[in-house]
């Protein structure tokens, strides 16, 4: 079993730009999320989705959308990105919401 | 206040030494506790993971949960140089948004 995977693992944006990233689970897992991770800040939620269909805002939602596509995947999307939000962006599933959560290798964004 | 406080280290000790790593908490419902270990530009990979008060022991690796001084810890015995990472504590009501993660400490055990 891959786990959790994530893509793409760098990437480099001017400000205003958009892009999306990916993530996929094997695990069957019900419940997916989307954390940053910036310095001396520990792991922020930014989005979830206790469920295939459904998708709540977490933490620090401002600037970024989210897609449940199916039990598998889940997109993180950056409409006009912006220097703030350069940080490494963590997907982690859970298979109910109070266990652990299993995360992939992150994607390193940078925004210029 | 922050939910979770972690000291953030850095933490060296040599090879064999026993290691104590701490988090406070202010919130009483938290009631799952985890810790994770994160090697560098890695994710972070689930170590322990407890119910409520009490012991748990896995090899060199033992956690403990204090919910009356809201204090949780985790210690290693026999340190190895594999071991150098940085450590996340998190912890949770049980709801799929209130899981909180402490900043995490950087520990280096030098052989």
């Amino acid at each position: 079993n891959a786990g959790v995977t994530q893509t793409p693992k760098f990437q480099v944006l001017k400000t205003g730009q958009s892009m999306t990233l990916q993530c996929a689970q094997d695990m069957n897992h019900n419940s997916m999320y989307w954390y940053r991770q910036d310095p001396g800040m520990g792991l922020r939620l930014i989005y979830y989705s206790a469920s295939e269909g459904t998708t709540d805002k977490g933490e620090v939602p401002n600037g970024y959308n989210v897609s449940r596509l199916n039990k598998r995947e889940f997109s993180l999307r950056l409409e006009s990105a912006a220097p703030s939000q350069t940080s490494v962006y963590f997907c982690a599933s859970s298979e109910f919401p109070g266990s652990s959560r299993y995360f992939g290798p992150g994607t390193r964004l940078t925004v210029t | 206040q922050k939910e979770v406080e972690q000291d953030p280290g850095p933490l060296s000790v040599p090879e064999g030494a026993i290691v104590s790593l701490n988090c406070t908490y202010s919130n009483s419902a938290f009631q799952y506790f985890m810790w994770y270990r994160q090697y560098s530009r890695k994710g972070p990979e689930l170590l322990m993971y407890t119910y409520s008060s009490g012991n748990k022991e896995d090899g060199r690796f033992t956690a403990q949960v204090d919910k009356s001084s809201k204090y949780i810890s985790l210690f290693i015995r026999d340190s190895q140089p594999s071991d150098s990472a940085t450590y996340l504590c998190a912890m949770s009501a049980g709801n799929n948004n209130d899981m909180r993660f402490g900043a995490g400490t950087r520990l280096t055990v030098k052989p």
